[in-house]
């Protein structure tokens, strides 16, 4: 198995423009997070989905964050419009049931300027 | 006060040395418990589950106090690959979730 994977690798972007994440979780896992690290706050959970469906979206900071999931091998994390706040590295990770670990993908470093 | 809350570091020790990080976290009703490990500019990968009697896993025994909300990780006879960020991880089973929480890690650099 391939793993998590995510794209792009690395983003460099303009201040105000639209920026999309993408991510394909290990087949077969039922759940996929998605989580942004920075140095000040650490690894951050933003959304996670069960089966496709959001379950916890607590995380996202604010309406210029959407994330979906239109089926189990794809998700996408949107940022419109981007700010330069939000230059952080963003990981999706997948987990197969409850009480197991979650798989990360090798994340996206976004940088915002 | 933050969910899980763990010591920043870092921590420097000599080769060979014993270290032990702790984690404590606020949520009692979390049920499952996780070490990972971070490298530099890599993403978090799974070192070890934590189960409620402790668990060994070679140089590295895990700890769980339930009722004091705390998480340990010993790392014995410590070599210089061992450096990297160590995170305590918290997962929340609530309604069909499966919310997994993170500390915010803590720096281990071993030296010769």
């Amino acid at each position: 198995d391939a793993g998590v994977i995510q794209s792009p690798r690395h983003e460099v972007t303009e201040m105000g423009q639209e920026v999309t994440l993408r991510c394909k979780p290990i087949s077969g896992h039922d759940y996929l997070f998605w989580y942004r690290q920075t140095m000040m706050r650490g690894l951050e959970l933003l959304i996670y989905f069960n089966n496709n469906v959001p379950i916890d979206d607590s995380g996202m900071p604010e309406d210029r964050f959407s994330a979906k999931m239109p089926n189990a091998s794809f998700s996408t994390l949107k940022i419109q419009p981007s700010e330069p706040r939000d230059s952080a590295v963003y990981f999706c990770a997948s987990s197969p049931r409850p009480n197991t670990e979650a798989f990360f993908g090798q994340g996206t470093r976004l940088t915002v300027v | 006060r933050k969910e899980v809350e763990q010591d920043p570091g870092p921590f420097n020790v000599p080769e060979g040395a014993t270290v032990a990080f702790n984690c404590t976290y606020s949520n009692s009703a979390s049920q499952s418990f996780f070490w990972y490990r971070q490298d530099c500019r890599k993403e978090p990968k799974l070192l070890m589950s934590v189960y409620s009697s402790g668990n060994e896993d070679g140089r590295f025994t895990a700890q769980l106090n339930r009722a004091s909300q705390y998480i340990s990780l010993l790392i014995r006879d410590s070599k210089l690959s061992d450096s990297a960020t160590y995170l305590c991880v918290v997962k929340e089973i609530t309604g069909g979730g499966n919310k997994l929480t993170f500390g915010t890690g803590t720096q281990l650099k071993v030296e010769l």
